[in-house]
């Protein structure tokens, strides 16, 4: 069974300085994995999405790296801004495009002005 | 990406009657979408999975006479808690994929309907 960490669970840094969240999963078989942010009281946004084939992708300040062979994936945050304060769900796809997602249990970030 | 909306976004009932939540996908051809539900600090979880015209796939523990889920077309799922009570009040969010495109292996979220049930 397939199941998603995240540490640390919650994440409090000034303003400018560039921040790791840790996704870890126990299932190395994976078809892609998704980061999302989810601001409270909202749905989800997607930020980027790593298929199983690749090592990274990159969005801006953000840069989302995956290595499956060890189960880890981390969200690269550059130049934090209050903006970026929410939290960040990681999600794993293990199948095709139909195939349910599980869902980390996210890192509350909050970026002190 | 697709544009998901979810219809109410806030909805407030009585105990012991229904409520229907909307999910429609405006751009995408859904073939598959599924409904979350999220408690407060707490991550989604999967309720089920329903592809267009068939019946849904019920995680375990997710009672499906309470939870009615209908995929009628490509573009609309719904969502109706059958005798709410208040255990039932939570964030209920659903997403949608489907095939072609760039976009055949990715997850869109609706915004969330907020259920309280007094």
């Amino acid at each position: 069974k397939q199941e998603v960490t995240q540490i640390p669970a919650a994440l409090s840094v000034p303003e400018g300085e560039n921040l790791v969240l840790n996704c870890s999963f126990t299932d190395s078989a994976i078809y892609n994995l998704q980061w999302f942010r989810q601001d409270p009281g909202k749905g989800l946004t997607s930020l980027l999405l790593i298929q199983s084939s690749q090592r990274e992708q990159t969005s801006g300040r953000l840069n989302a790296s995956l290595d499956k062979s060890s189960g880890r994936s981390t969200l690269y945050i550059a130049a934090s801004q209050p903006g970026d304060s929410a939290t960040y769900l990681c999600a794993v796809k293990r199948g095709s495009s139909a195939s349910k997602i599980i869902f980390g249990s996210g890192t509350r970030l909050s970026i002190r002005p | 990406g697709a544009v998901v909306s979810q219809h109410p976004s806030r909805v407030i009932c009585k105990s012991g009657t229904s409520v229907k939540i909307e999910c429609r996908s405006l751009d995408f051809q859904a073939t598959t979408m599924f409904w979350y539900r999220q408690f407060p600090k707490q991550s989604l979880m999967l309720m089920a999975t329903s592809n267009e015209g068939s019946k849904a796939t019920y995680e375990q523990g997710v009672e499906k006479d309470k939870f009615l889920i209908n995929h009628a077309s490509l573009t609309l799922s719904t969502l109706t808690v059958t005798s709410a009570h208040p255990e039932d009040s939570s964030f209920y969010i659903c997403s949608v994929t489907g095939g072609g495109g760039g976009s055949y292996n990715e997850q869109f979220f609706g915004p969330g309907t907020r259920l309280t049930v007094l």
